[in-house]
């Protein structure tokens, strides 16, 4: 069956711009998460889902990053007033429930901030 | 605070050189530890989850094991199409559900 999908694949920006990332996760699939990753290292938690709502919002860095799962399914990143920080690869991974089970992940969408 | 240590953090092996890649954690109560393989590009692709200590699995020419400290990903006899980047997460039971990652060991295999 299809995989978790992530669109764009790569995003270049100007500093101070809004953005939009979207995740469409494996159907069936309760549980999604978002991670970013950054040249060299690990994917680090952002945020996680279960159904609508934000479950676990800890590893969002700052009030500029929001995500929403409105109708439990696809999942929207958003980052308001983009820095060259921000960029980095965003990764969207999915579980069938949550819990100790296999995040499956996305091929992630390259952001790039000028 | 959980911490996820990989090393190292690049190997070269000549094909058929089986090796070791190292993935220390600590971890107050673990739920589950997971080897994920990615490829430049690409998004990390699951290979095994370990819950306790003692457990081992096996695919094809890997084989994870785990102890209260530390997990194996054995390679052996690897290939060319072995190289990629190999992480190590942990998932601990009071951090919620999300997975704490190494930096992960880049893998070269050379013909």
């Amino acid at each position: 069956g299809a995989g978790v999908s992530q669109t764009p694949s790569n995003k270049v920006t100007e500093k101070g711009k809004y953005v939009e990332l979207r995740c469409d996760p494996i159907s069936g699939h309760t549980a999604l998460y978002w991670y970013r990753q950054s040249l060299g290292q690990g994917p680090e938690f952002l945020i996680y889902f279960q159904g609508t709502g934000a479950a676990d919002d800890s590893g969002l860095p700052n009030d500029r990053f929001f995500a929403v799962r409105p109708e439990g399914s696809v999942s929207t990143l958003k980052i308001q007033r983009t820095e060259r920080g921000d960029s980095a690869v965003y990764l969207c991974a999915s579980s069938f429930q949550g819990g100790a089970e296999t995040q499956y992940f996305g091929p992630g969408t390259r952001l790039l901030v000028l | 605070e959980d911490q996820v240590t990989q090393s190292p953090e690049a190997l070269r092996l000549q094909e058929g050189e089986s090796s070791s890649l190292n993935c220390s954690y600590t971890v107050s109560g673990l739920r589950g530890l997971f080897w994920y393989r990615q490829d430049p590009g690409k998004g990390p692709e699951f290979l095994f989850t370990l819950y306790s200590a003692g457990e081992e699995k096996e695919k094809e020419r890997l084989k994870a094991t785990l102890t209260k400290k530390e997990s194996f990903l054995h390679i052996t006899a690897p290939k060319p199409e072995d190289s990629a980047t190999y992480l190590c997460a942990v998932q601990a039971q009071n951090s919620g559900y999300a997975l704490n990652f190494g930096k992960g060991t880049s893998l070269l295999v050379t013909p």
